[in-house]
């Protein structure tokens, strides 16, 4: 069963544009949700990480949402760079575990 | 800087031969990972580690061993690779009840 499951598969949208990442998770033990930045050749490395008793965490141009009651958590990058083109992944642990989504390939046009 | 070293970077092995993929942390982290990486299936935990000499089944260990001779050090052991191992792999580290893993850089396998 997947923990944590991600949508879209993929995303494009132009610079200057809000990219929105979305992620929804099964347990209800899950406390802790990173995310994850991926460029090609390079291990996962993480970009913002929010705790469930937050409904909101923003780092310059990226916030996470977070909706406890419906499992729901989002990212959204405002201002998307080319720069910003990578995979995207959304993870969750309750203890120590951690539980990765399949991804979003986010590509920004210039 | 928390440093996760894998080696070697990409490898071609033979059907039906033996595969070692290592991996060196010097963050002082308690808990090793071993992660593959297939397009559509994102980050899949093979086996993990949170003491020396002990090591725990992850969620798709079938195929592969694990061995943690030392903190620093948490080896993927292919007994018998297969076609269907060609993948990427992982390894990263955590501290404790930690909030951030940290990768490597990954290990390219090949299985011809």
């Amino acid at each position: 069963q997947q923990q944590v499951r991600q949508s879209p598969q993929s995303l494009t949208v132009w610079e200057g544009e809000t990219a929105i990442l979305n992620c929804s998770y099964e347990n209800s033990a899950f406390d802790y949700f990173p995310w994850y930045q991926q460029f090609p050749g390079e291990g996962p490395a993480l970009l913002i990480a929010i705790r469930s008793v937050s409904d909101k965490k923003e780092d310059g141009r990226f916030t996470i949402f977070f909706n406890k009651r419906e499992k729901k958590l989002s990212l959204h990058i405002t201002d998307s760079q080319p720069g910003d083109s990578a995979t995207y992944f959304c993870a969750a642990t309750g203890y120590q575990n951690f539980y990765f989504g399949k991804g979003t390939s986010l590509t920004v046009i210039p | 800087e928390a440093a996760v070293t894998q080696s070697p970077r990409s490898k071609v092995a033979v059907t039906g031969g033996k595969v070692t993929l290592s991996c060196h942390q010097t963050n002082n982290h308690d808990y090793m990972y071993w992660y593959r990486q297939d397009t559509g299936h994102g980050l899949r935990l093979i086996h993990y580690s949170y003491v020396a000499d002990s090591t725990e089944k992850g969620d798709i260990p079938d195929g592969y061993k694990a061995s943690r001779p030392s903190q620093e050090n948490f080896s993927l052991i292919l007994e018998l690779a297969s076609l269907s191992q060609t993948a990427v792999y992982f390894c990263a580290s955590s501290d404790q009840g930690g909030t951030e893993v940290f990768f490597g850089k990954g290990t390219r396998l090949t299985v011809v």
